[in-house]
């Protein structure tokens, strides 16, 4: 069964630092996705991306934020200067147009 | 503003019973619903949806249920296993289809005794 794959698993970086998550959508998937979730909180949406451009974005999502598809396979979040309450795991979802989303094992980032 | 919240946080249950997870949400523009499991340090699993033109879906050993009068949704596993042990999310698509934006509730603890 196809699934969304994320690395790394964990990640560890210093304050001001940037990290960038990796994900690999389902193949045949057209939406790509990034969510987090805090620690004990419920999973918020960031982004969502289609047809190689950002279709919506939540007010996380700042300047500091920013994701590309490099190439037909990768789907990337980068933040560029993390902040302490940047720590959280990240999840990358895809769908096909307006189905169901479908969630990777998530990044858990650190920031130190 | 938007929201979907849960009316439980945990929910304990014995091996072979039936459980019931609650869901409200609150915009009544919503028309597509999903439940996720998520297992510790694992990421959102799909289990059921339903959209806003059903009132009830059934899958294996899972039933949804929409009301969309009082804005409630329900997800009840029959003959409930240790392996249904997680937290379970109710998730609403708040926008009618204009978005695949998804909005979370809070999440219920489902503790299999068994």
């Amino acid at each position: 069964e196809p699934e969304v794959t994320q690395t790394p698993s964990h990640q560890v970086t210093q304050m001001g630092q940037e990290v960038i998550l990796r994900c690999v959508p389902i193949s045949n998937h057209l939406y790509f996705y990034w969510y987090r979730q805090i620690l004990g909180q419920k999973v918020e949406f960031l982004v969502s991306f289609y047809n190689n451009e950002i279709s919506e974005k939540s007010e996380i999502f700042d300047d500091q934020f920013s994701v590309e598809r490099p190439d037909g396979s990768n789907f990337t979040l980068k933040i560029r200067s993390t902040k302490l309450e940047d720590s959280a795991m990240y999840f990358c979802a895809s769908s096909a147009l307006m189905g169901t989303q479908y969630f990777g094992p998530g990044t858990r980032l650190l920031v130190l | 503003g938007e929201s979907v919240g849960l009316h439980l946080p945990t929910l304990s249950v014995q091996e072979g019973d039936n459980s019931i997870i609650n869901c409200a949400y609150s915009n009544s523009a919503s028309d597509y619903f999903i439940w996720y499991k998520q297992e510790s340090g694992k990421g959102p699993q799909f289990i059921i949806d339903i959209r806003s033109n059903m009132d009830k879906r059934q899958g294996q050993r899972v039933t949804v249920l929409l009301n969309k009068t009082v804005k409630h949704l329900s997800l009840q596993i029959a003959a409930t296993q240790p392996g249904d042990s997680a937290v379970y999310f109710c998730a609403e698509n708040p926008y009618g289809g204009a978005t695949n934006k998804l909005i979370f509730g809070t999440g219920t603890l489902l503790a299999v005794q068994p």
